[in-house]
């Protein structure tokens, strides 16, 4: 059964300072990785998907990187409006039946001016 | 381009009874993805639904259970509430098997 494990579980920044979550998965084979920006009471927004090792992707102050057992989401000099939780998310193999998303617990960010 | 829609927004309801959730899916997308959200948790999937039928299903029991018509809206209904169902119930839609994007959730709440 897919696993996906997310750290630390919470982060408290001052506004400036970078930091990186973790996002550690096992899978039977690995489609798509996925983040996801969770704003309390809201559903996930998109962020970025990544298929194979090596890949990285970037949005404004976000880049998502990929290893065969981890993703790692990197915030540089975060900004108030970057506090949210972020959830990292597997997609089921091509074998198996639907499209599902295994999520890990997310990690909340909380960034202080 | 409209994106996924869901109602009600929040829910209150009493143990043993039923609910109907609703989804609209985004505009262009034909695949339906249902998940349940505890509070402090990552999200559970629940099933998904591709052209009006099942494809795919999470550890639920059979009180869960779903529909797909025909313009690739969606509910979610569940029978026999119990108070661990409280939750953030959320839809997301794609294009068969591309990137899920989700709705805002329905709040739900069991007494």
């Amino acid at each position: 059964e897919d696993q996906v494990t997310q750290s630390p579980e919470a982060l408290r920044l001052q506004e400036g300072e970078s930091s990186s979550l973790n996002c550690s998965y096992t899978v039977s084979g690995l489609r798509g990785l996925f983040w996801y920006r969770q704003d309390p009471g809201k559903g996930p927004e998109f962020l970025f998907t990544l298929y194979s090792a090596g890949e990285e992707k970037e949005k404004e102050r976000l880049k998502a990187t990929l290893t065969k057992k981890e993703s790692f989401l990197h915030i540089t000099a975060p900004k108030p409006e970057d506090s949210a939780t972020y959830l990292c998310a597997v997609q089921a193999p091509f074998w198996a039946a639907g499209n599902k998303l295994t999520f890990g617990g997310g990690t909340r960010v909380l960034v202080k001016p | 381009e409209t994106g996924v829609t869901q109602s009600p927004t929040h829910l209150i309801k009493t143990r043993g009874q039923q609910v109907t959730l609703r989804c609209s899916s985004q505009s262009g997308h034909n695949t339906v993805s249902w998940y349940q959200q505890a509070l402090g948790q990552g999200p559970q999937f629940i099933f998904q639904y591709y052209r009006e039928e099942e494809n795919g299903r999470g550890n639920f029991p059979p009180r869960f259970s779903g529909l797909q018509f025909p313009n690739y809206s969606s509910e979610l209904n569940v029978n026999a509430l119990e108070l661990d169902d409280s939750a953030l119930y959320l839809c997301a839609s794609s294009r068969s098997q591309e990137t899920q994007y989700f709705g805002p959730g329905t709040r739900l709440l069991v007494l």
